[in-house]
């Protein structure tokens, strides 16, 4: 099972700073295998990246995706009020999905 | 647009088997485009790939829970369902249902969930 690791657990902005949350994967991950979402309490979570850098559908293009191999990074350029929520990475490998466990992105 | 909505018993007793059915709308089921799939989140916990359906009704689940799950396909009702028997606390959580596309871009194989139904609250309690 490949194993994701998010860092760090709890990112405290203001609204406006950059985010930069990091993705690192147990084993090397297929970059086109690679997404990111967005989840604020309550709802489901909403797809924000895949293929590591492409954004779906209406997502802002303040929102980017880089990173391959084992170390992945999900950057918010200017936070907005509305961005402030948990995110977690997921991965498809060795015939199953994992998730990461989440960074919780809070108003400083 | 497609769109999906959970349904199912909101309390499952211990050793009972968990029933959930996941009903699309706005596109059929039978699409060619997309699989099917189930994920859940323990209440202020991460998420957990369950498993995955095509059309066709193959299916892939997870290994940690593949002795216990059953997922199936029910293209006259544009639904699939989920079963998870022998419950235990455990399997509370929040249970969703999301299309997983699965394609090709620029000539390399890509795929990601999207969208998720709502989710429903399950809780196994005697």
């Amino acid at each position: 099972e490949i194993v994701l690791t998010q860092s760090p657990g709890t990112l405290s902005l203001s609204p406006g700073e950059r985010a930069t949350l990091s993705c690192r994967a147990s084993q090397s991950v297929s970059s086109s295998y690679l997404a990111w979402y967005q989840q604020k309490p309550g709802q489901a979570p909403r797809l924000l990246i895949y293929g590591a850098s492409s954004r779906a559908t209406g997502i802002p293009d303040r929102f980017s995706g880089s990173g391959s191999g084992t170390d992945f990074t999900l950057t918010i350029s200017r936070l907005e009020p509305e961005d402030f929520a948990v995110y977690y990475c997921q991965q498809y490998g060795s015939s199953r999905y994992t998730f990461g466990q989440g960074t919780k992105l809070e108003i400083k | 647009q497609v769109q999906l909505q959970e349904s199912g018993p909101g309390l499952v007793k211990p050793s009972q088997t968990l029933s959930l059915t996941c009903t699309v709308s706005g596109g059929s089921i039978s699409s060619g485009s997309y699989y099917w799939s189930w994920i859940r989140q323990p209440a202020g916990k991460g998420l957990e790939w369950i498993g995955r359906i095509y059309t066709s009704g193959s299916t892939n689940y997870n290994p940690s829970l593949k002795s216990r799950v059953t997922i199936s396909v029910d293209t006259s009702k544009n639904q699939f369902s989920l079963k998870l028997s022998s419950v235990t606390a455990a399997d509370t959580a929040v249970y969703y249902c999301a299309s997983l596309t699965i394609t090709m871009v620029r000539g390399v194989r890509h795929n990601w969930f999207d969208p998720w139904g709502q989710g429903t609250l399950v809780t196994v309690s005697s």
